[in-house]
């Protein structure tokens, strides 16, 4: 029973267009989510955080969107660029859990020059 | 500052046999974590240390894994004996007191 869900395995965009990597949420006891980066033969590496309390993060070309009451949360690249092809995951933590994140499977974005 | 530093990268065994998995977190975090991801699913938790204490391994998938974290610094992940479903991609992590985790570059290990 996967608490956190990254439908599209794969998303192919083009160099200066703007991808959107979307994820969904099923325990309501999450109250804080993270978006991680991960290139081939390396860790996850930290991209940008939202709490529940905010529905917005922007940090630079990323912004991620939280909703809710839909349990969705998304994460926008413009403009996006090659260098950020790579797997994207998202994460939850709920407080009192440590800290522990719940990940999603991952989506592989790839960008095309 | 170091990062999370995890050896071997990789680890190819034979079923039944013992592998050791290592991480090095960085200096003075209090929290480390191992995770792991198969077959290009989700990234899973598997424990949680603070220091040397395990405060969560509600992941670990069964008897045959045993976690240790000496003196609270460095942490081993053994797998004895191991089977063909233990194959994936470890990754360690640690943590100070805030929500920010760093990772290592993980152990792949192959169970053949």
């Amino acid at each position: 029973d996967q608490q956190v869900k990254q439908n599209s395995p794969s998303l192919s965009v083009q160099e200066g267009r703007i991808s959107i990597l979307n994820c969904d949420y099923t325990n309501s006891m999450f109250d804080y989510f993270l978006w991680y980066k991960k290139y081939p033969a390396e860790g996850p590496t930290f991209l940008i955080s939202i709490s529940s309390i905010k529905d917005k993060n922007e940090d630079g070309r990323f912004t991620v969107f939280l909703n809710k009451s839909a349990k969705h949360l998304s994460l926008h690249i413009v403009p996006s660029q090659p260098g950020d092809s790579a797997v994207y995951f998202c994460a939850a933590s709920a407080s009192g859990s440590a800290r522990q994140l719940t990940f999603g499977s991952g989506t592989q974005l790839t960008v095309l020059p | 500052e170091a990062g999370v530093t995890q050896f071997p990268s990789h680890s190819v065994i034979e079923k039944g046999q013992t592998v050791t998995l290592r991480c090095d977190p960085i200096s003075g975090h209090d929290n480390l974590y191992w995770y792991r991801r198969v077959m290009g699913k989700e990234i899973k938790f598997l424990l949680h240390f603070v220091k040397e204490s395990k405060q969560d391994e509600s992941g670990m998938p069964n008897n045959r894994f045993l976690a240790e974290r000496t003196g609270g610094t460095y942490s081993t992940l053994k797998v004895q004996p191991a089977e063909l479903e233990d194959s994936g991609v470890y990754f360690c992590a640690s943590r100070s007191n805030g929500y920010g985790y760093t990772f290592g570059s993980g152990t792949r290990l192959t169970v053949v």
